[in-house]
């Protein structure tokens, strides 16, 4: 089975902070992504990665940076965080493009 | 623009009810259609898929979903809902080729009453 893994699944931050989320995948799929996901929004698209050292901007990537400098881990870092940040985050990887998309648990960030 | 589209946020059923979720969307041509479930704090699991061949695909759990061309529609059905089934359902879209940028729907959240 796919497993992703996300570094916490809760966090707490102060406004001004820089933050790292960190992702985990070990079935050596080529993508990766980062979504955020908000009542009544779903799921929007933040960055993807399709290869080492690669990125790609998604709908929503104001505010976030990402890096992958290992083709298992993908990092989704704030770089000073905001309350309009707090939010679900969520990771994804896949094996190809246009191939299922393999969740993890997500992190619930607040950010006061 | 791509976009989809779950008209029902909320919807209650009793257990051993038949249910159906519907999704619509909107994409140039015809796309991927996937439909995920996400128990409560959790992340989310892949019910089922359509890529092409036959329009009614089985899932997962005992759902199936019907893909309509005619009415860019991709719904969800299960014959007998389970109090396990209590969840929240996304219907998502991706190009069938080129990168892979799902677009989700805004969800919809189901109840099963007893």
């Amino acid at each position: 089975d796919v497993k992703v893994t996300q570094s916490s699944r809760y966090l707490v931050k102060r406004t001004g902070e820089k933050v790292f989320l960190e992702c985990v995948q070990d079935m050596d799929h080529e993508n990766m992504f980062w979504y955020r996901q908000d009542p009544g929004l779903g799921l929007r698209l933040i960055y993807f990665s399709y290869d080492v050292k690669m990125k790609e901007k998604g709908d929503i990537p104001e505010g976030y940076s990402v890096s992958r400098e290992k083709k298992e881990r993908f990092s989704l870092i704030l770089e000073s965080a905001s309350t309009n940040q707090t939010s679900m985050y969520l990771c994804a990887s896949s094996q190809d493009r246009g191939q299922t998309q393999y969740f993890g648990p997500g992190t619930r960030l607040l950010v006061l | 623009a791509q976009s989809v589209t779950q008209p029902d946020i909320h919807i209650t059923v009793s257990e051993g009810a038949s249910l159906e979720l519907r999704c619509n969307y909107s994409y140039g041509a015809t796309p991927y259609l996937f439909w995920y479930v996400q128990s409560p704090g959790q992340g989310l699991q892949l019910l089922l898929k359509y890529f092409s061949g036959d329009t009614l695909v089985q899932g997962i759990k005992g759902f199936e979903a019907e893909f309509k061309r005619s009415q860019s529609s991709f719904n969800l059905r299960k014959p007998s809902v389970h109090w396990s089934d209590a969840a929240e359902y996304f219907c998502a879209v991706g190009p069938p080729q080129g990168a892979q940028k799902l677009v989700f729907g805004q969800g919809t959240r189901l109840t099963i009453n007893p």
